[in-house]
């Protein structure tokens, strides 16, 4: 699995975009980079996924470099219930099992 | 449509003792996946399962065993609880190898004295 590297940590004003970079420089072609965030004391939630193309759905935006060697989760409009730790996970989507693996992911504070 | 539930939600044992942990989704989804996570750490896969029958290890499987004798439930068991497996333990769920989206349950807090 290519290995990702994310801050472990970014406040964020409340109504402003909060954008959570992370790095994954050796990505495979067939590797999708998922983004999942955990509430204080909740299981994790899916955010949104993509393979080379920007993504976007009603909860956020993913922005993928043309290299696909970093992308950047975009909130537009952070709220305080925003505040989670956000998980940047890359992994092949159609790999047996489709195991996820969590790394320490980035703490976003959201402060109003 | 409850998703994914976990029963039971907080437990306590002590060293040696056993207990099985129940996880069931309504979704029918095929594949399950048990995590466990330690205080300001990641998810860690312990096993999953790809359907009804099936089983397999993941990153940290031992010390723990599994069943998926019924497709909507996978449970995980504790033949004799350690210190060190105290933590909060989450299932997830997902639909097909096509699809995506891990569905998590709400997670079940152990503590081993």
């Amino acid at each position: 699995d290519a290995k990702t590297t994310q801050p472990p940590s970014m406040d964020c004003a409340e109504g402003r975009a909060a954008n959570l970079p992370c790095n994954h420089s050796t990505i495979s072609g067939n590797e999708y980079v998922y983004w999942y965030r955990q509430i204080h004391s909740q299981g994790p939630q899916y955010i949104i996924h993509g393979l080379k193309n920007n993504e976007t759905n009603e909860m956020a935006s993913l922005i993928i470099t043309e290299d696909r060697k970093s992308s950047t989760l975009i909130l537009p409009h952070a709220t305080l219930r925003d505040t989670a730790v956000y998980y940047c996970i890359v992994r092949a989507s159609m790999e047996y099992g489709n195991k996820l693996v969590f790394g320490a992911g980035t703490i976003l504070r959201v402060k109003s | 449509n409850a998703g994914v539930t976990q029963t039971p939600k907080f437990r306590v044992l002590k060293t040696g003792q056993s207990m099985t942990l129940l996880c069931a989704q309504d979704m029918n989804h095929e594949y399950m996946y048990w995590y466990r996570q330690d205080p300001g750490m990641g998810l860690r896969l312990i096993h999953y399962s790809v359907g009804e029958g099936t089983t397999a290890k993941g990153e940290v499987p031992d010390g723990y065993n599994v069943s998926r004798l019924k497709k909507q439930n996978f449970l995980l068991g504790l033949e004799s609880a350690a210190p060190s497996q105290t933590s909060v333990y989450f299932c997830a769920s997902r639909g097909d190898r096509g699809s995506y989206e891990q569905y998590f349950g709400p997670g079940t807090r152990l503590t081993v004295t």
